[in-house]
């Protein structure tokens, strides 16, 4: 059964420093969504993309995140200079349409630890 | 905005006992609710899914009914088994304004012990 996948799962960097989280989505789905779970809250959505262009994203997604889809395949979220607050796991979805009944298909998540 | 309200775990059951985890929303609109579960170490997986009022999810033995009336998704089982340990998710997608990203509660992790 197709899955999206993350790597890498656990990521650990100084605070300032800039982090890519990659992500592969579902091969012939065309929507892509991170979202982040801090440590015992909820998990939030931060940004969903379609055709190479941002659709939506959330307050949370400031001046210091960024997306892009380098190819065919990856997914990538880039925090350009990560703060403590920062730390939480980051998931990335896929769903093959842009509905509200539509699937979002998630991955296993990488956790992201700022020091 | 959209919210999503479930209860607040943790939840420990004995093998065979009834589960019920409470969900309950605010939003506009008419909205899809999803149940997604997440297994120690794995990503969030749908469990299921309801799309209009009176729809009824249901996968694996687990249910949940959409009531408009209460604004509530309830997820149950009649027997749970211990291979159902991890942590539910209540979810709303709204049709009602101009995205679709998925609004999620706390999670509750269930405990089934043999």
């Amino acid at each position: 059964e197709p899955e999206v996948t993350q790597t890498p799962s656990h990521q650990v960097t100084q605070m300032g420093q800039e982090v890519i989280l990659r992500c592969v989505p579902i091969s012939n789905h065309l929507y892509f969504y991170w979202y982040r779970q801090i440590l015992g809250q909820k998990v939030e959505f931060l940004v969903s993309f379609y055709n190479n262009e941002i659709s939506e994203k959330s307050e949370i997604f400031d001046d210091q995140f960024s997306v892009e889809r380098p190819d065919g395949s990856n997914f990538t979220l880039k925090i350009r200079s990560t703060k403590l607050e920062d730390s939480a796991m980051y998931f990335c979805a896929s769903s093959y349409d842009f509905t509200s009944t539509d699937t979002q298909y998630f991955g296993p998540g990488t956790r992201l630890t700022v020091l | 905005g959209d919210s999503v309200t479930q209860m607040e775990g943790p939840v420990t059951l004995s093998e065979e006992a009834f589960l019920t985890i409470n969900c309950t929303y605010t939003a506009t609109g008419y909205p899809s609710l999803f149940w997604y579960v997440q297994y120690p170490g794995e990503g969030l997986q749908l469990l299921l899914k309801a799309t209009k009022a009176d729809d009824k999810g249901s996968n694996k033995g687990f249910e949940a009914t959409y009531r408009k009336e209460t604004t509530s998704f309830h997820l149950e089982k009649g027997s749970v088994q211990v291979s159902d340990s991890a942590v539910y998710f209540c979810a709303l997608s709204n049709s009602g304004g101009s995205n679709y990203k998925l609004t999620f509660g706390k999670g509750t992790l269930l405990t089934v012990n043999p």
